[in-house]
């Protein structure tokens, strides 16, 4: 069936450093593509997505390209903050259903 | 808007008793969702709505867990009786159709001692 592998966690990072959070895709067919993203005590939030091979989403400086050709949607910013520490989840809708990975946990150091 | 509201925030209950958790979805969304997050893993669909007829419930666990919503806007899901695996994050969504546009709860953490 349809899912998703995403990196595991925590990954611990310092102030401005690069982040790169992989994410992979199993799918019969064409789905869209999400990131979310869980802060401390709250729900989720969409962070961005791509609905089509190609297209790249963005939001509050990360960015996800949907790579049909190598099945991923890696989670990428230039320069993380301690206020991105959260708890991040690569998900896909096949359908109408959201299909999540297990989410990888984001340490940011001041 | 409103976002989509849940409750009870937080419950603790004795493993063999009863709880529900309450849902009101964005007005005007068709599809509801109530997914259930383990700790350490990604959400986990147990049900999902289209106004108020059932159109996937093939992972939840029917001989303990129930869900209805009526009148095709607020939902109730239902432990009875519970274990202690069921603790965990209970999140409900929903969207405006069932092509996505989803918005997603707090959530309700429930913990069975």
């Amino acid at each position: 069936g349809d899912s998703v592998t995403q990196m595991e966690g925590p990954v611990t990072l310092s102030e401005e450093a690069f982040l790169t959070i992989n994410c992979t895709y199993t799918a019969t067919g064409y789905p869209s593509l999400f990131w979310y993203v869980q802060y401390p005590g709250e729900g989720l939030q969409l962070l961005l997505k791509a609905t089509k091979a190609d297209d790249k989403g963005s939001n509050k400086g990360f960015e996800a390209t949907y790579r049909k050709e190598t099945t991923s949607f890696h989670l990428e910013k230039g320069s993380v903050q301690v206020s991105d520490s959260a708890v991040y989840f690569c998900a896909l809708t096949p359908d109408d259903k959201i299909i999540f990975g297990k989410g990888t946990r984001l340490h940011i150091l001041p | 808007e409103a976002g989509v509201a849940q409750s009870p925030r937080y419950k603790i209950i004795e493993k063999r008793q009863s709880v529900a958790f309450w849902c009101n979805p964005i007005s005007g969304h068709a599809t509801l969702y109530w997914y259930q997050q383990i700790l350490g893993q990604g959400p986990k669909l147990l049900i999902q709505f289209q106004n108020n007829g059932v159109v996937d419930d093939s992972q939840l666990p029917k001989d303990r867990f129930s869900a209805e919503r009526l009148k095709g806007v607020d939902s109730t899901l239902k432990i009875q009786p519970a274990k202690l695996e069921d603790s965990a994050v209970y999140l409900c969504a929903s969207s405006p159709s069932r092509a996505g546009g989803y918005t997603f709860g707090s959530g309700t953490r429930l913990t069975v001692v």
